[in-house]
């Protein structure tokens, strides 16, 4: 089955640095790719949907200019979390897609925790 | 808005028993597709079981089957024979046609009792 291959699985940052997140579909043209943030046991609740090529468009209550996501090409995404605080310590998610496909493949999930 | 609703935070059965999970959501779309996701300690989602809205028949996976109701805007999982492994989160998702992403329930812990 496709794979979707996402990078670190955990990482511990400063408060005030910035960490990216990569997520790699392996065998397949991710054309459109999902982030999701999951708070400890809630639900995921969706960042932001990007497609190649394309700016992100960002859920209400997203900051676009701390969240930046890029998706340059067919096979990665990338989710940086700008000047860290605490309060993006979380669990992201990312999903990608190939064309009208009804499947979603995710990530196997990054923890983020700022110090 | 869609929204997806779980209203069961969590579950325990009995292994090699029977479970139902609920979930019920809102539309008014007609035309859409609704998903139960299993999401384990590793937190790796995986698809449990796929429903198309059009369908009338519900779907089966081996162990896992649905009662989809339409009319009612409810979306039930039955786990037969219960394993061990089965036990994980699982969230029950909605996604309308087209490019759109998934709106997912929040979640109902199942634990498997040996």
């Amino acid at each position: 089955g496709a794979v979707v291959s996402q990078h670190p699985s955990w990482v511990i940052c400063k408060s005030g640095t910035s960490v990216k997140i990569e997520c790699r579909s392996l065998d397949f043209q991710a054309t459109t790719m999902f982030w999701y943030r999951q708070f400890p046991k809630q639900s995921l609740m969706l960042m932001a949907t990007s497609n190649e090529g394309s700016k992100a468009t960002y859920e209400q209550g997203v900051e676009k200019d701390k969240f930046l996501i890029n998706h340059a090409s067919l096979t990665l995404s990338t989710l940086t979390v700008t000047s860290a605080h605490p309060e993006d310590s979380s669990f992201y998610i990312c999903s990608a897609r190939e064309g009208q496909g009804l499947k979603a493949f995710f990530g196997q999930g990054t923890r983020l925790t700022v110090v | 808005a869609q929204t997806v609703t779980q209203s069961q935070p969590e579950m325990s059965v009995q292994e090699a028993e029977t479970v139902t999970l609920s979930c019920t959501y809102d539309t008014s779309e007609s035309d859409y597709y609704l998903f139960w996701y299993k999401q384990p300690p590793s937190r790796q989602m995986i698809l449990v079981i796929r429903q198309e809205a059009y369908k009338q028949q519900n779907a089966t996976e081996n162990r896992f089957s649905v009662n989809f109701q339409k009319a009612a805007k409810s979306f039930s999982l039955k786990i037969s024979d219960s394993q061990l492994g089965d036990a994980a989160m699982y969230f029950c998702a909605y996604k309308r046609s087209g490019n759109t992403p998934l709106v997912f329930g929040k979640g109902t812990r199942l634990s498997v009792i040996a």
